[in-house]
Parts: structure tokens; sequence; C-alpha cells
């Protein structure tokens, strides 16, 4: 069957660490992998998309990898702060087309303390 | 970046009745908005893909004739649950992708959370 799986619901860290969301998936081939953060009682907020012939992409104090042999996505928080504590989503497009949903896993609950 | 709204952000009403919900894209045109629901401690659960100027289409399991979808223009789509009841709690958040582009990435509403008593 089709799964895509953030391995830890919550990850507790301390400020200044490097935070590293794991999300995995099977029987798909997605042409890319999208990252979100939502907050409590909020829409997500998109973060970044990497494609399938990115090794890793950057933007400020992220970084997302991807692996399409291991059918994994990394992504990094570097520097963390208690700001960055939110719940992390990833998403795929199963089709690559525009006009189909993201599936998306259930999130890791990041709180960075201080 | 992108900006979607919904309104209302919240609402509480009584069971049996029917609360409508709407999803607007405020700076660029969406073919195809989609319906989530998502409830405590879950992940966002695609309801149905919003199709401008044609009939929704449905995940299995969800109910057509309870969450009546229309996208009468390429910026707006309304969600009406129908004869709500208690179990229809949950926050309702809509997505909407740019037609213009690559429509990649999906956008986001802020959400609405419903409440019925």
């Amino acid at each position: 069957s089709q799964k895509i799986e953030q391995n830890s619901e919550a990850l507790n860290i301390q400020e200044g660490k490097t935070a590293t969301l794991t999300c995995n998936y099977t029987n798909y081939s997605p042409a890319y992998l999208q990252w979100y953060r939502q907050d409590p009682g909020r829409g997500p907020v998109f973060l970044l998309l990497i494609r399938e012939n990115e090794k890793e992409k950057r933007k400020e104090r992220l970084k997302v990898t991807f692996d399409t042999t291991l059918k994994q996505s990394l992504f990094h928080i570097t520097a963390s702060q208690p700001a960055d504590s939110a719940t992390y989503l990833c998403a795929l497009d199963p089709s690559g087309q525009a006009g189909t949903a993201l599936i998306f896993g259930k999130g890791t609950t990041l709180s960075v303390s201080s | 970046g992108a900006v979607v709204s919904q309104h209302p952000s919240w609402v509480i009403c009584k069971s049996g009745t029917s609360v409508k919900i709407e999803c607007r894209s405020l700076d660029f045109q969406a073919t195809t908005m989609f319906w989530y629901r998502q409830f405590p401690k879950q992940s966002l659960m695609l309801m149905a893909t919003s199709n401008e100027g044609s009939k929704a289409t449905y995940e299995q399991g969800v109910e057509k004739d309870k969450f009546l979808i229309n996208h009468a223009s390429l910026t707006l789509s309304t969600l009406t649950v129908t004869s709500a009841h208690p179990e229809d709690s949950s926050f309702y958040i809509c997505s909407a992708r740019d037609s213009s582009g690559a429509g990649e990435t999906q956008y986001f509403g802020p959400g609405t959370r419903l409440l019925v008593l």
C-alpha cells in the first residue's frame, strides 16, 4: 500500500541545535516533495519544495534533502529557535500534475526549548 | 507569496443546520481548489477536489450530498456542510494552486474551525 510516514511524532531539542525531521514514503514515485509548517489552529504554510532531480535545497536556516533511492526526505533547521516550535508536515504529489491534491504525512511536532 | 483566505475562521452551529465556508485565492487564479479536514493530532485528510465550472471530485467515504462544493469562479470555492452533526466538528482547510504557473505549490487558507452542538 502507499504510505507517507514521518517517523517522529514529536521532537524536543535545545535552542541553537539542529533539528532533523524525517519523511519516508513507499509505493510512490513523486516528481517532487514539499515541506510545510503548521501552527496550532492554523493552515499549513509552504516552506520548501524539492524536485526528484535535486539532492538538496536550502532557504535561510532550512535545508531539505531528497533521496529517491531511499525514498526519503530529511528536513533540517539549523540554529533552532523557540519560534521554530510547530508541527512540520511533509507532502507529496503522487501524480506530478497540477490538478491533483497533496498527500500529507502526520507531521512531526518540534519543540525548541530555550 | 500567494494568499488564500477562508471565511469564517470559526463557526458554532446547532445540529441540523447548514454551514457555508468560503475559500478565496486573493492574488491568483485557481482552476482547482482542494478541501481538507483535520481532526486533533491528525494529518490533513483530503475531502474533495473542487474544479471551476464543473462538479467536484470527492474522496472515498466523503458524502457528496452532505458536503456540497461549488467552484463558481477562478477565485472562489465554497463548501457547505448540510444538516451538520456533532461528528462533523473539525478543522476545515482549503488550498489552491496557481493556474498560471507550474502549479506545483499548494497555498493553504488559515482554516475554519467548525463546532456543531
